[in-house]
């Protein structure tokens, strides 16, 4: 299986400040169309995860601006402008070029 | 509007059997897969199969497989998931979640259900 590896795994920010969250895969997420298969999702507490980014870096519908993905293989990173208290949870990364598809471990975000 | 509504949680002792249920509306069922994913308490994702209602073709993650089985009726836009034995290690949230497929590769989940929560204990 392809291994997913978040970091930090802990990120406390002070809110109106940046985060970063990077995550590193052990295999390839290029498809030869073009696209890395690297998505993001949030899972607020006591929620379902949600999608934020698909396809390395395309904000899904009603994502906000702020949150925004890069990289190629194997580093990829999610960048969020200016922290908001709502932006609490734990984000994963989840590559779907290879079955079975794979998450990262999580990075819990917690607003100092 | 999309929604991926599941049944409600479940206790169990070990050893029995368990069907949870998610129906789809918003969308056509039959066109698109319809995938489960396991979170086990206080742990991450992990990604156990799906199914596409309209011929119900399925794939398994080779850590699920022979442990649980995947279907759907596309008659009432359903999906389920079931154990045969369940063990004290699948208790955990199950969530059904919508994949959406981007050039024969599994792109990304883009609608989620609320989760059904499955204690198994003696």
């Amino acid at each position: 299986d392809v291994v997913m590896t978040q970091s930090p795994l802990s990120l406390p920010v002070t809110p109106g400040e940046p985060a970063s969250i990077s995550c590193r895969s052990s295999q390839s997420l290029l498809h030869s169309n073009g696209y890395n298969y690297l998505d993001w999702y949030l899972q607020k507490p006591g929620q379902s995860p949600q999608l934020l980014i698909y396809l390395g870096s395309n904000r899904a519908s009603g994502v906000s601006d702020r949150f925004s993905g890069s990289g190629s293989g194997p580093d990829f990173t999610l960048n969020i402008s200016r922290v908001e208290a709502d932006d609490v949870g734990v984000y994963y990364c989840m590559q779907g070029l290879h079955i079975p598809c794979t998450f990262g471990q999580g990075t819990k975000l917690e607003i100092k | 509007e999309v929604r991926l509504v599941q049944s409600g949680g479940e206790v169990k002792k070990p050893g029995e059997s368990l069907k949870i249920s998610c129906k789809a509306s918003g969308y056509t069922f039959s066109t698109y897969w319809i995938g489960w994913v396991r979170q086990m308490p206080g742990r991450g994702l992990e990604w156990m199969g799906m199914i596409f209602p309209g011929d119900s073709n399925t794939r398994y993650s080779p850590s699920f497989r022979g442990q649980v089985t995947i279907s759907a009726d596309k008659s009432i836009n359903t999906a389920y998931l079931q154990w045969s034995s369940l063990r004290a290690s699948d208790s955990a949230i199950y969530y059904c979640a919508r994949p959406m497929i981007y050039d024969n590769r599994l792109g990304w989940f883009d609608f989620w259900g609320q989760g059904t929560l499955v204690t198994v204990s003696s």
